[in-house]
C-alpha cells in the first residue's frame, strides 16, 4: 500500500502567520490526493481534491499543491478557526490511505 | 440537501457481533460510492474500505479484510459495516462518507456524523 507521511506532526503559528504543511507519498500518486480538515469534536470536512482543486466553500487562504510524491496545503493567514488537525489522502491507488495528520495550532 | 445520518453508540463485548449503520438521503444511492473510515480515540484516519450500491462492488483495506464486511439494502439506501467477532482494539469511531468525483478525482464530500463502538470485558 501507499504510505502517506505528514509533516511537522504540530505546527505552531502565530494569527496571521503563513502555515505550511507537508505530504509525501511513498510512491506516486500522481495528482489524486485530497486534504481533509478535522476541527476538534468535528466530523473530517474536505478541503481540496486534485493536489490542488478547492471545495466548495472553502476560504481562498487555503492553496494546495504537488504532484507526483510531495503536496502541500498552505494557509496564508492563520486564523483562529483554523485550529484543526489536517490530514492528506491518495486516491491513486486501492487501498487509500490517509497520513497521519498534522494539527495546527495558535502560538 | 444530502445527509448521512449513522446508528447510535454501541458498547458490545469482545467476540460478540456487531452491525452498524449509514442511511443516505438527497441523493441517488447507487451512483456513489460509499466509504468507511475509523478513527481511534485521539488518533488519525483510517480506511476501512468502500462500497458500491449500484453493482456491490466491494474494496477492502487489507488490514481490515477479513475481520469487517460491508454491505448495503438498495430498498433503503443504507449502507453497513459489520463485525461477527469483536475484539477491544476495534473501540473507534466508525465514519461513513459519500464518495464523489470530478472527472478522475475523487474524494468524500458528505460525511455521517459517526458511529462510537466501545469494545470492552
Amino acid at each position: 500500500e501507499i504510505v502517506m507521511t505528514q509533516s511537522p506532526a504540530t505546527l505552531s503559528v502565530s494569527p496571521g502567520e503563513r502555515a505550511t504543511l507537508s505530504c509525501r507519498a511513498s510512491q506516486t500518486v500522481n495528482s489524486n490526493l485530497a486534504w481533509y480538515q478535522q476541527k476538534p469534536g468535528q466530523v473530517p470536512r474536505l478541503l481540496f481534491y486534485g493536489a490542488s482543486t478547492r471545495a466548495t466553500g472553502v476560504p481562498a487562504r487555503f492553496s494546495g499543491s504537488g504532484s507526483g510524491t510531495e503536496f502541500t496545503l498552505t494557509i496564508s493567514s492563520l486564523q483562529s478557526e483554523d485550529i484543526a488537525v489536517y490530514y492528506c489522502q491518495q486516491y491513486d491507488m486501492w487501498p487509500q490511505t490517509f497520513g497521519q495528520g498534522t494539527k495546527v495550532e495558535i502560538k | 440537501e444530502v445527509q448521512l445520518v449513522q446508528s447510535g453508540g454501541e458498547v458490545k463485548k469482545p467476540g460478540e457481533s456487531l452491525k452498524i449503520s449509514c442511511k443516505v438521503s438527497g441523493y441517488s444511492f447507487t451512483k456513489y460510492w460509499i466509504g468507511w473510515v475509523r478513527q481511534v480515540p485521539g488518533k488519525g484516519l483510517e480506511w476501512v474500505g468502500i462500497f458500491y450500491p449500484g453493482d456491490s462492488d466491494t474494496r477492502y483495506n487489507p488490514s481490515f479484510e477479513g475481520h469487517v464486511t460491508i454491505s448495503a439494502d438498495k430498498s433503503i439506501s443504507t449502507a453497513y459495516l459489520q463485525w461477527r467477532s469483536l475484539k477491544a482494539s476495534d473501540t473507534a469511531m466508525y465514519y461513513c462518507a459519500r464518495h464523489d468525483h470530478d472527472g478522475d478525482n475523487f474524494f468524500y464530500d458528505y460525511w455521517g456524523q459517526g458511529t462510537l463502538v466501545t469494545v470492552s470485558s
